[in-house]
């Protein structure tokens, strides 16, 4: 069936450091989500994205955040700088349409900033 | 904003018996709500989803209970095998939003043979 690819599964890097995590939604789907999830709690909404514009964003989602599709290829989270607390597993999720579709979740790339 | 609350964080039941996991919301404009699965190292993967009053919704081996009245959430696995050994999460949606889903805390299920 279809899947939403994350790429790398992990990432190491320095505190202060930029990173960006990688998503290949699934080719049809218009919405695009980032979750976190911290080891042993819950998963947190992030933001999501639609027609090239962030719909809504959590307080997680702090001003070093930022995503973007650029013509289509990987929907992206970058964080710059980065900072310990955000260690944790960033999962990318896309659907067609809200309210009643389920979204479909990647794999998750899990970030450890040291 | 919406609240959702899962209980019990932790679940160990034998194979064969039953295990019940509830989540209570507190946004009466919840209307879609979600189970999925988690495995270790995994991703999420549906199990349900279910968007009407107090509506039964039956899987393979696996019935979700939704009380609107209530605003109470429930997944009943009704004879839980060593396969079923994950975390479970409910999430719920609010009506007309922009697909955000509110997730519980999960819960650990455990399944020994």
């Amino acid at each position: 069936g279809p899947k939403v690819l994350q790429i790398p599964s992990h990432q190491i890097i320095d505190m202060g450091q930029m990173v960006t995590l990688n998503c290949d939604p699934v080719s049809n789907h218009l919405y695009f989500y980032w979750y976190k999830q911290i080891l042993g709690q819950q998963m947190e909404f992030l933001v999501n994205f639609y027609n090239g514009k962030v719909m809504e964003k959590s307080k997680l989602f702090k001003d070093q955040f930022s995503v973007e599709r650029p013509d289509g290829s990987y929907f992206t989270l970058k964080i710059q700088p980065t900072a310990l607390e955000d260690s944790a597993v960033y999962f990318c999720a896309s659907s067609n349409r809200v309210g009643n579709q389920a979204p479909l979740f990647g794999e998750g790339t899990r970030l450890s900033v040291l | 904003g919406e609240q959702v609350e899962q209980r019990p964080p932790h679940l160990s039941v034998r194979e064969g018996d039953s295990a019940v996991i509830t989540c209570t919301y507190t946004d009466p404009n919840s209307y879609y709500f979600f189970w999925y699965k988690q495995e270790p190292g995994a991703s999420l993967q549906l199990l349900m989803k279910v968007f009407s009053s107090t509506e039964i919704n039956e899987g393979q081996g696996f019935t979700v209970l939704l009380n609107k009245k209530d605003k109470r959430l429930s997944l009943n696995l009704t004879a839980a095998h060593p396969g079923d050994s994950a975390a479970y999460f409910c999430a719920v949606s609010i009506t007309g939003n922009t697909g955000k889903l509110i997730f519980g805390l999960g819960t650990t299920l455990q399944v020994q043979p």
